[in-house]
């Protein structure tokens, strides 16, 4: 099945420190990344979806200077979470389709990010 | 507006029994309905979708899921649960012209040895 890859898995850092976490699609042209954020026990929260080539779709309330989405390529996304703060501590998740309104979205294993 | 409701939190079944997890949807035009399954610590595996077809869609490890479309339902179910689908499982659904899909809550599903 179509396999998407999140690295790094975990990150531990420095309040004030920027993160970047990247998503790439590994065995198909990903034309939609989705990026979500989920806190314990609940749902996924869509923070945006980005196509290849042009600016992130951001979701209400979420910061864009924030968290910087880049979707240079079909195959990688990237996530920046800029000057990263406590609040900011989550668990990230990427996902990635292929064109086609029938097409699921497959995920990335997520990446867990606490900030001190 | 799309939305979709997972109305129970947890669902404990014993091992061996029939499961049911429950999924009712929103949407304008016709739904294109998914279910996933979130281990811990893990991102979300895709189970089965429903496009188009027949109502009842099978997917990985044995699990079904029956579109009803006049209860605007997609429950998804399992003949005999085993300890290893004890998960997160989450309900989502994409309708209209919106390529984003909308997730359900999610519901915690214990199996019992």
């Amino acid at each position: 099945g179509a396999v998407v890859s999140q690295h790094p898995s975990r990150v531990i850092c420095k309040s004030g420190t920027s993160v970047k976490i990247e998503c790439r699609s590994l065995d198909f042209q990903a034309t939609t990344m989705f990026w979500y954020r989920q806190f314990p026990k609940k749902s996924l929260m869509l923070m945006a979806t980005s196509n290849e080539g042009s600016k992130a779709t951001y979701e209400q309330g979420v910061e864009k200077d924030k968290f910087l989405i880049n979707h240079a390529s079909l195959t990688l996304s990237t996530l920046t979470v800029t000057s990263a703060h406590p609040e900011d501590s989550s668990f990230y998740i990427c996902s990635a389709k292929g064109a086609g309104v029938d097409q699921p979205q497959h995920f990335g294993d997520g990446t867990r990010l606490s900030i001190l | 507006a799309q939305s979709v409701a997972q109305p129970e939190d947890q669902v404990n079944v014993a091992e061996g029994n029939p499961l049911t997890v429950k999924c009712t949807y929103s949407v304008s035009g016709n739904p294109y309905l998914f279910w996933y399954v979130q281990y811990p610590n893990r991102g979300l595996q895709f189970l089965l979708k429903y496009i188009t077809g027949d109502n009842l869609v099978k997917g990985s490890y044995g699990f079904e899921a029956e579109f009803n479309k006049s209860q605007t339902s997609f429950h998804l179910k399992k003949p005999s649960a085993l300890v290893s689908d004890s998960a997160l499982y989450f309900c989502a659904v994409r309708g209209g012209r919106d390529d984003k899909i909308i997730f359900g809550k999610g519901t915690r599903l214990h199996i019992l040895p």
